[in-house]
């Protein structure tokens, strides 16, 4: 595709709803990201996927957030038992290379847990 | 602690004037900065990227100074037009490392 997809672009949870977010990369992309970003900062990393590998998951803020890409393309951010610190906007970034070459960034899920 | 950070939260120029977006770091070990724009509602989007072995760098329009004796990063943009209004992110790091500042809002008056 032309750039990186995301969906939903918007979801509501309930406190405690597990929900799942999707991320087409840009095809090819080796690398993919999940950064979250909060209201008014920056994005924060949260894990990173070369090809179907997780080399650094260091950043999800606890056991209930797990990602995945099983096939190396489409990767899946899951967050358990949604919590309302979880409200953010997850933005997924694909880029070309492994060498630290330009991220390319989806529109972003915005996810509002009430 | 190691931080990447911006001087001022907001920045408004008129249209046509040059526009200038600080950014300071404290990693002295950085290499690798990007400038990243961001549009109400869409991601990040790349604008220019600079290595620590050069000290300026420009692109269309936009040119990014690296300071490292005083660790400051800056992006300069000519002439701004209004579709630059946007919050401008400066981001230092490799891939899995990647730290972003907490952006300046750069509003352009016509």
């Amino acid at each position: 595709g032309a750039g990186v997809s995301q969906s939903p672009r918007y979801k509501v949870a309930k406190r405690g709803q597990d929900v799942a977010l999707r991320c087409d990369p840009i095809s090819g992309h080796v690398s993919l990201f999940w950064y979250q970003q909060a209201l008014g900062q920056g994005p924060e990393f949260l894990t990173y996927f070369q090809n179907e590998a997780q080399l650094d998951k260091s950043g999800l803020p606890s056991d209930r957030f797990f990602a995945e890409r099983p096939e190396g393309s489409v990767s899946t951010l899951k967050i358990q038992r949604t919590q309302q610190e979880d409200s953010a906007v997850y933005l997924c970034a694909s880029s070309l290379r492994t060498d630290g070459s330009p991220l390319h960034f989806g529109n972003g899920t915005r996810l509002t847990v009430t | 602690g190691e931080s990447v950070g911006l001087h001022l939260p907001t920045l408004s120029v008129q249209e046509g004037d040059n526009s200038i977006i600080n950014c300071a770091y404290s990693n002295s070990a950085s290499d690798y900065f990007i400038w990243y724009k961001q549009e109400s509602g869409k991601g990040p989007q790349f604008i220019i990227d600079i290595r620590s072995n050069m000290d300026k760098r420009q692109g269309q329009r936009v040119t990014v100074l690296l300071n490292k004796t005083v660790k400051h990063l800056s992006l300069q943009i000519a002439a701004t037009q209004p579709g630059d209004s946007a919050v401008y992110f400066c981001a230092e790091g490799e891939y899995n490392d990647m730290r972003f500042g907490a952006g300046t809002r750069l509003t352009v008056k016509p």
